[in-house]
């Protein structure tokens, strides 16, 4: 099967730099996605890592490491808007393509 | 007009009713899926079709049959609503070749319903 691990909640300031770790496991492998909902709306894609390292987007990025079945989301110059829910989900060989969803890393923007 | 449209977007219904979740989009997708929301639960696959004849299960596909009557529609039914079946649902859709997008899924806005 394949499971997904990620933060429930995380707090940080306006301005400042955040990281939403996700573990996982699955058997077989394509790449890891990150998407991002506001209060209960259509969740929005932000980013796809197949291979090792960084990927970079504006003020977010995306990083993977497949030896480690671990990525994270990071978030930098935070603003107020970028509080919403923030969900990773994998692409496994087993699973025909579709993509499995985390529960979701809640955060908070504070002023 | 959004690309992907669910209807309705919310539905209070009773124990035991049929209800019909529809979704349509002008993406020119193959592939579509019905997902449930729950707090705290994140988003699980309910089922999942990547052509009008094809139709696969997900993780939680119990008390759930879908249709896919063309490439734009695939509809989702619970013949008989219980309570534990309130949550909102979303359908998505995702493009067939995976050089395009990949891992990319485009939602709707979703569907709140309630079973009393």
């Amino acid at each position: 099967g394949q499971s997904l691990e990620q933060p429930s909640e995380v707090t940080a300031v306006e301005g400042a730099i955040v990281q939403i770790n996700c573990t996982y496991q699955t058997s077989g492998f394509y790449g890891l996605s990150w998407y991002q909902q506001h209060d209960g709306g259509a969740p929005t894609f932000l980013s796809y890592n197949a291979l090792d390292g960084l990927e970079e987007t504006g003020r977010f990025s995306s990083f993977l490491s497949r030896s480690d079945s671990y990525g994270y989301l990071l978030l930098q110059e935070l603003q107020m808007k970028d509080s919403a829910s923030y969900f990773c989900a994998v692409r496994g060989y087993n699973q025909g393509g579709k993509l499995i969803f985390g529960q979701g890393t809640e955060l908070s923007v504070k002023p | 007009d959004a690309d992907v449209t669910q209807t309705p977007r919310n539905r209070i219904t009773k124990t035991g009713k049929r209800i019909m979740l529809e979704c349509s989009q002008t993406k020119g997708h193959d592939r579509m899926y019905w997902y449930r929301q729950d707090p705290g639960l994140g988003l699980r696959l309910i089922y999942y079709s990547f052509d009008v004849k094809d139709i696969n299960k997900g993780e939680i596909s119990d008390g759930y049959s879908v249709s896919r009557q063309a490439q734009a529609k695939f509809s989702l039914s619970l013949e008989s609503a219980i309570p534990n079946q309130t949550a909102l649902y979303f359908c998505a859709t995702s493009a067939q070749r995976e050089n395009k997008a990949p891992g990319e899924l485009f939602f709707g806005e979703g569907s709140r319903l309630t079973v009393l």
